[in-house]
C-alpha cells in the first residue's frame, strides 16, 4: 500500500525558503502526478501545485512564481521550494498523489511550517 | 474567499443522514466531471472519499455517496456514525489556472 512519508514542523522567519520532501513508500513514483496542497491555520485547503510524469509543472497563480516542485526518482522524494516566505505561508503543507481523474487518491499527513516576522 | 462554496458547519444525530453542497459559480464547473469530496481528521491523512462526483474508491464505504445537478454537487453520508465527525472538502478540476480547486470545507458535529 502507497504511503507518503511527511511530518514535522519547519520555523522560519520571512523571506526565507522552505524546503520539503515527500517520501513515496510501496509504490513507484513514475505514472503519476504529485501535488502539494496547503491549509492555513483556521482555514480550507488551497492547491499549491504538482509536477506530473514528464516533469513538468504547475502552480497556483496566486503564489507569484515563487514555487519550484521537483522529483528525485531514484531516491522516490517529490520535493516543495517556497521562496520568500511570509506569515500568510503558515499552514500545514500536504503532498498528495493525484490520479488520472484529478482526484487525490493517496495524502501524506503534513507538515506544519510556521513563518515569523 | 474559496471558489467554491460549502455550508461552514453541519450537525446531524446517529443514524441520520445529511447532504452537504459544494457550489461552483463558473460553467466550467457545471459541466465538470472531476469532482472529488475529502475527509480531513486531525493528525491523519486526508482521504478521498469520492472522485468522478459519483464514484467510491475500493475501500470506502456505501454510506457514503456523491451526486451533482448543475453547479452543485452534492455528498451525502447516511447512517451517520459517531467517528463521520470530520471536515469535508470538495474539490474539482478546471480548465483554467489554478487547476484544481477546494471548497471552503464543511464541518460535520454528530451529535
Amino acid at each position: 500500500q502507497v504511503q507518503l512519508n511527511q511530518g514535522g514542523t519547519r520555523i522560519l522567519k520571512s523571506s526565507e525558503t522552505l524546503s520539503l520532501t515527500c517520501g513515496v513508500s510501496g509504490g513507484s513514483l513514475s505514472g503519476y502526478t504529485w501535488s502539494w496542497i496547503r491549509q492555513p491555520p483556521g482555514r480550507g485547503l488551497e492547491w499549491v501545485g504538482d509536477i506530473d510524469q514528464g516533469g513538468s509543472t504547475n502552480s497556483n497563480p496566486s503564489l507569484k512564481s515563487r514555487v519550484i516542485i521537483s522529483v528525485d526518482p531514484s531516491k522516490k522524494q517529490v520535493f516543495l521550494n517556497l521562496s520568500f516566505m511570509t506569515a500568510a505561508d503558515t499552514a500545514l503543507y500536504y503532498c498528495a498523489r493525484v490520479v488520472d481523474n484529478y482526484s487525490m487518491d493517496v495524502w501524506g499527513k503534513g507538515t506544519t511550517v510556521t513563518v515569523s516576522s | 474567499q474559496s471558489a467554491l462554496t460549502q455550508p461552514a458547519s453541519l450537525s446531524a444525530s446517529p443514524g441520520q443522514s445529511i447532504t452537504i453542497s459544494c457550489t461552483g459559480a463558473s460553467t466550467d464547473f457545471g459541466t465538470s466531471k472531476f469532482v472529488s469530496w475529502y475527509q480531513l481528521l486531525p493528525d491523519k491523512a486526508p482521504q478521498l472519499l469520492i472522485y468522478d462526483v459519483t464514484e467510491r474508491p475500493s475501500g470506502i464505504s456505501s454510506r457514503f455517496s456523491g451526486s451533482k445537478s448543475g453547479n452543485t454537487a452534492s455528498l451525502t453520508i447516511s447512517g451517520l456514525q459517531a467517528d463521520d465527525e470530520a471536515d469535508y472538502y470538495c474539490s474539482s478540476y478546471r480548465s483554467n489556472n489554478p487547476f484544481i480547486v477546494f471548497g471552503g470545507g464543511t464541518k460535520l458535529t454528530v451529535l
